[in-house]
């Protein structure tokens, strides 16, 4: 049972463009959510996050807005560039403990061209 | 230099075989991290450690073991492979050092990742 979910598999935006990804979780437990960027042969690399006291968290580029009662969280990426193109994956976490213990959705691939 | 670092980077290997991956890190992060990417699933947790003497199973651990074997280095071992353990493996870090406030443990830092086959 996926309690963490990116429904899009991937996306293409042309350079300049707002990208914005989507994802969906289950678990009302779950109170911080983050975003995670992936090239390839790399490992994630953090890029935002967002408590679920806050409805939005800005960035720079990058801004992250929760909606608890829909339970979703969005990525906006404005404006796109080409280096911008890489796997996005959402991730929660439950409770207070912050322990580290993460649910991740499946990933989001961006395509951004020029 | 890398902060976390594993080996090997890519190993082929035939069902049965006793397999170990490797994560060092100079991070100073107490807490270190197993997971598993497949296609279509995103990355799922196999164990975790908050310290040297406490160590957690994740989603998926049958099939996997670790050892803490000092505050840097962690490793996960496949006692006996089988194919559908074929995966991208990664380790990450988090901790307190450099952050203050609630979330930081979160706020992990990820190995370039093993990627295994097994036959």
């Amino acid at each position: 049972d996926q309690q963490v979910k990116q429904n899009s598999p991937s996306l293409s935006v042309q350079e300049g463009r707002i990208s914005i990804l989507n994802c969906d979780y289950t678990n009302s437990m779950f109170d911080y959510f983050l975003w995670y960027k992936k090239y390839p042969a790399e490992g994630p690399t953090f890029l935002i996050s967002i408590s679920s006291i806050k409805d939005k968290n800005e960035d720079g580029r990058f801004t992250v807005f929760l909606n608890k009662s829909a339970k979703h969280l969005s990525l906006h990426i404005v404006p796109s560039q080409p280096g911008d193109s890489a796997v996005y994956f959402c991730a929660a976490s439950e409770g207070s403990s912050n322990t580290g213990k993460l649910i991740f959705g499946q990933g989001t691939t961006l395509q951004v061209k020029p | 230099d890398a902060d976390v670092t594993q080996t090997p980077r890519n190993r082929i290997t035939k069902t049965g075989k006793r397999i170990m991956l490797e994560c060092s890190q100079t991070k100073g992060h107490d807490r270190m991290y197993w997971y598993r990417q497949d296609p279509g699933l995103g990355l799922r947790l196999i164990y975790y450690s908050f310290d040297v003497k406490d160590i957690n199973k994740g989603e998926i651990s049958d099939g996997y073991s670790v050892s803490r074997q000092a505050q840097a280095k962690f490793s996960l071992s496949l006692e006996s492979a089988i194919p559908n353990q074929t995966a991208l493996y990664f380790c990450a870090t988090s901790g307190l050092t450099g952050t203050s406030g609630r979330g930081a443990y979160n706020e992990q830092f990820f190995g370039p990742g093993t990627r295994l086959t097994v036959l």
